[in-house]
């Protein structure tokens, strides 16, 4: 599966959007993009995923740019609860939902 | 969504004896189930491929012989960690999808291993 480069950090006030880039400049055509987070100290959780166009769900909105090689996983209003390590991950269509290939992902903190 | 649960949520052992971890996916059968590990600070490694009633598939790297895992039937697999080590010491996750191509995958809470 192709690499995806996130920052390692970033940081949101309470109640603001957060805006979580993600970096894919050699993904394939048949590879999806899914972001998962993680809670300290939690498993993982699924938030949305895509191909191509944006997608919307009730946790978060996917915007992924024309050409695929970025996407942008977008919160709309932040909370305390939503601080977590938040991992962008390209996954074929073939391959099973569980085989994952995790980077290091972005640890979100929400302010006050 | 799907629920995956394990236990125990934490363990500790001493040096040289085993530990078994149980994964069941509590609504839904599951003929694959994912076994990753994590250290502190970093992110998710795969471990392996546990297939019920096959073979388990281990990723390179991963001792089969230390790492025993058993898929018995449709809703449990387990992971034994045998003459564990301190080093062995980490945070382990299952995880399983509803059908083997589908698009989402359900974790575990997580089972946190401390070896002393």
């Amino acid at each position: 599966d192709a690499k995806t480069t996130q920052p390692t950090s970033m940081d949101c006030a309470e109640g603001r959007a957060a805006n979580l880039p993600c970096n894919h400049s050699t993904i394939s055509g048949n590879e999806y993009v899914y972001w998962y987070r993680q809670i300290h100290s939690q498993g993982p959780q699924y938030i949305i995923h895509g191909l191509k166009n944006n997608e919307t769900n009730e946790m978060a909105s996917l915007i992924i740019t024309e050409d695929r090689k970025s996407s942008t996983l977008i919160l709309p209003h932040a909370t305390l609860r939503d601080t977590a390590v938040y991992y962008c991950i390209l996954r074929r269509r073939e391959t099973s939902g569980s085989r994952l290939t995790f980077g290091e992902g972005t640890q979100l903190t929400v302010n006050p | 969504g799907a629920v995956v649960s394990q236990h125990p949520s934490r363990v500790i052992c001493k040096s040289g004896t085993s530990v078994k971890i149980e994964c069941r996916s509590l609504d839904f059968q599951a003929t694959t189930m994912f076994w990753y590990r994590q250290f502190p600070k970093k992110s998710l490694m795969l471990m392996a491929t546990s297939n019920e009633g096959s073979k388990a598939t281990y990723e390179q790297g991963v001792e089969k012989d230390k790492f025993l895992i058993n898929h018995a039937s449709l809703t449990l697999s387990t992971l034994t960690v045998t003459s564990a080590h301190p080093e062995d010491s980490s945070f382990y996750i299952c995880s399983a999808s509803l059908q083997p191509r589908n698009t989402e995958a359900f974790f575990g809470q997580g089972t946190r291993l401390t070896v002393v």
